[in-house]
């Protein structure tokens, strides 16, 4: 069974950084490329970040561009959102999840919440 | 904004259908057949019901279909359930500007 298990989120001031991280089990992580979408509270789904299986491809959202990086370390099963510069409209969960050969999300983990505010 | 549109509530009978719409453009929805969606009960994360505009993933029923029309791709959940009861949202590729989309989901009442 795939598992994807965020961590990271927490309050954080406006201007601030913070690392996420998503480890993955039970499929071979090398061989999936991977998503962040964020959610705010009480609104939809935001797509924010892409990265191919060989890290080859790598796309932002604009709303988060110049500011995150995505990245992934295949060897312990991890992906990484670092955020910088953080503003009140990155708050938000922030999940994880497997991309599907035509960039659907298909499995998601619980996801981590991001606040950010003074 | 969102950039698919979809509407903002749809609701149905035990036992009926319901459809719901995601419109986006040439570009995105009219321009791939990669429109997903996703089935989000409360405090859960979301789950993929449909890919590639029509394709189940394994373990989701045949109730849950999709299509697509030009710039339109649609969901039908037909013999609707109480555990249907949930937010639906459409996505789509939307090429290498944009990459993927989100629409602004939908919220299903079964009432």
């Amino acid at each position: 069974e795939v598992q994807l298990v965020e961590s990271g989120g927490g309050l954080v001031q406006p201007g601030g950084s913070l690392r996420l991280s998503c480890t993955a089990s039970g499929l071979t992580f090398t061989k999936y490329s991977m998503h962040w979408v964020r959610q705010a509270p009480g609104k939809g789904l935001e797509w924010v970040s892409y990265i191919s299986d060989s890290t080859n491809y790598i796309y932002y959202a604009d709303s988060v561009k110049g500011r995150f990086t995505i990245s992934r370390d295949n060897a312990k099963n991890s992906l990484y959102l670092q955020m910088i510069s953080l503003r009140d409209e990155d708050t938000a969960v922030y999940y994880c999840a497997t991309s599907g050969g035509h960039y659907s999300a298909d499995n998601w983990g619980q996801g981590t919440l991001v606040t950010v505010s003074s | 904004q969102s950039a698919l549109t979809q509407p903002p509530s749809a609701s149905g009978s035990p036992g009926q259908s319901v459809t719901i719409s995601c419109t986006g453009t040439s570009s995105d929805v009219g321009g791939y057949d990669y429109v997903s969606w996703y089935q989000q009960h409360p405090g859960k994360a979301p789950k993929l019901m449909l890919y590639d505009v029509r394709k189940r993933p394994s373990g989701v029923p045949d109730r849950f279909s999709g299509s697509k029309s030009g710039n339109t791709a649609s969901l039908t959940v037909s013999g609707l359930q109480a555990e249907d009861e949930a937010d639906y949202y459409c996505s789509s590729h939307a090429g290498s500007k944009n990459f993927v989309l989100f629409g602004g989901g939908t919220k299903l009442t079964v009432l």
